[in-house]
């Protein structure tokens, strides 16, 4: 089965701390994993793709086969990272499988 | 920037009634799919489109669900009729799909069409 979870519904954290939002993945595939993000008020947005091995806003995500795993991380947090994030797998007709989506809340 | 439009933005509407939601993809983009995003859970494809041609729609309840894309461009989702449990927000999204040897996957979101079933 194709399933992509995130335990955590809130992550809160101080500004200036690190942050780690976890995703585990299901796929028999080879998967390609995404994290959309969704600002207040604003439409759901691609943050990063595992293939481009990229740093977007400071997040950076690795894809582990091992643990099935793609976790978002952030050495630093700042108040503007606050959103909705949601980690999604490809499936096999290009369609997103998306998780439960994790808050997360940056204090000043 | 070329954006997905989708109308209308919000929708209450009585259980049993017809209801119907519009989504403009990005102009070029072959495939658009149709999500429905319950609170408090991530969005779950409804429907997938290649041009006018129906790809997935293994997850759409089709006895109240129908969705067209006649002419390759926009979309039509309505239920017929509406039942409580279809309040949820719908999201279009877009992307190029497979065009002369290019690829390209990204799916670009709408603003979504909130629905509320009284």
């Amino acid at each position: 089965a194709q399933r992509v979870t995130q335990p955590e519904k809130l992550l809160s954290v101080f500004k200036g701390a690190p942050v780690e939002l976890k995703c585990n993945y299901s796929y028999s595939g080879s998967p390609e994993l995404f994290w959309y993000v969704q600002y207040s008020r604003q439409r759901l947005q691609l943050l990063l793709r595992h293939i481009s091995r990229e740093s977007i806003k400071g997040f950076t995500a690795d894809l582990n086969k091992g643990e099935t795993s793609f976790h978002l991380k952030k050495p630093f947090a700042q108040e503007e990272d606050s959103a909705m994030y949601y980690c999604a797998l490809r499936g096999g007709t290009d369609k997103l499988i998306f998780g439960t989506g994790t808050r997360l809340q940056v204090f000043p | 920037e070329a954006e997905v439009a989708q109308s209308p933005r919000y929708k209450i509407t009585e259980k049993s009634q017809a209801v119907a939601f519009w989504c403009d993809p990005i102009s070029g983009h072959a495939t658009l799919y149709w999500y429905r995003q319950i609170l408090g859970q991530g969005p779950e494809l409804l429907v997938q489109f290649q041009d006018e041609s129906v790809v997935d729609d293994s997850q759409l309840p089709k006895d109240r669900f129908s969705a067209e894309r006649l002419k390759g461009v926009d979309s039509t989702l309505k239920i017929q009729p509406a039942e409580l449990g279809d309040s949820a927000m719908y999201l279009c999204a877009s992307s190029f799909g497979t065009s002369g040897g290019l690829i390209s996957y990204e799916q670009y979101f709408g603003p979504g069409t909130r629905l509320t079933v009284t």
